[in-house]
């Protein structure tokens, strides 16, 4: 059984569309993450949330807005999407903070 | 803000050979978490350190972090083709609230047979 799920796995649209990409975590973890990592492989965190709140939302632009419908699911919405906004998109999970960080296999968004 | 320097940024090593990977950070850290990543697929978790002077072995592969808990190593002993990948190292400046990890820019591996 897959830890942390990620659907989709490839996502290829055209600029302006808005799209979401789901994420679901089957640990009982009480806190999820968004990471992006870009064509450089850089990869940095873009929100966390610990028990549906948000706790860390670093510089992202509005056009990115995250939804935890439960503790279970952290789901990225992405609006008026453009060309930079092409990457792998990771989710992770993590049992109170401070402990290991598992990761999904990500989602590789192509903005055309 | 925290920086990782990981070093070098790519490697190939011929198969049975041992390596070293480092990873420096600007800042002490609160913990230590190295992953790997085979292209086109996700991350996988290898170890955590928290400790000064932590070591922690899983297979072939070994992770220490200094006593100042602001540099730790990567070994791999007598490397193998399915070593190869992406290796980076995240580290947590601090834990609470703001818990979350910065990455170095990792180290391409490739493990010719």
């Amino acid at each position: 059984d897959t830890a942390v799920s990620q659907t989709p796995k490839y996502l290829v649209t055209q600029m302006g569309n808005d799209k979401s990409i789901k994420c679901e975590q089957n640990l009982g973890h009480d806190t999820m993450y968004w990471y992006k990592q870009d064509s450089k492989k850089f990869l940095k965190i873009m929100f966390s949330y610990n028990n549906k709140e948000l706790i860390i939302n670093e510089t992202v632009p509005n056009r990115f807005s995250p939804k935890s419908p439960d503790k279970a699911h952290l789901n990225l919405h992405i609006n008026s999407l453009e060309l930079g906004d092409s990457a792998v998109y990771f989710c992770a999970s993590s049992q109170n903070r401070g402990n290991t960080i598992y990761f999904g296999e990500g989602s590789w968004l192509t903005v055309v | 803000s925290q920086e990782l320097e990981q070093s070098p940024q790519s490697l190939i090593v011929q198969e049975g050979k041992n390596l070293t990977i480092n990873c420096t950070s600007s800042k002490t850290l609160y913990g230590l978490y190295w992953y790997k990543q085979k292209y086109g697929e996700g991350l996988i978790f290898l170890m955590m350190l928290q400790k000064g002077g932590e070591e922690k072995s899983h297979e072939k592969i070994t992770a220490k972090l200094d006593e100042k808990k602001q540099q730790s190593s990567l070994h791999i002993t007598a490397s193998q083709p399915s070593h190869a990948g992406i290796y980076l190292c995240g580290a947590a400046p601090s834990g609470g609230s703001n818990y979350k990890l910065t990455f170095g820019k990792g180290t391409l591996l490739t493990v010719n047979p």
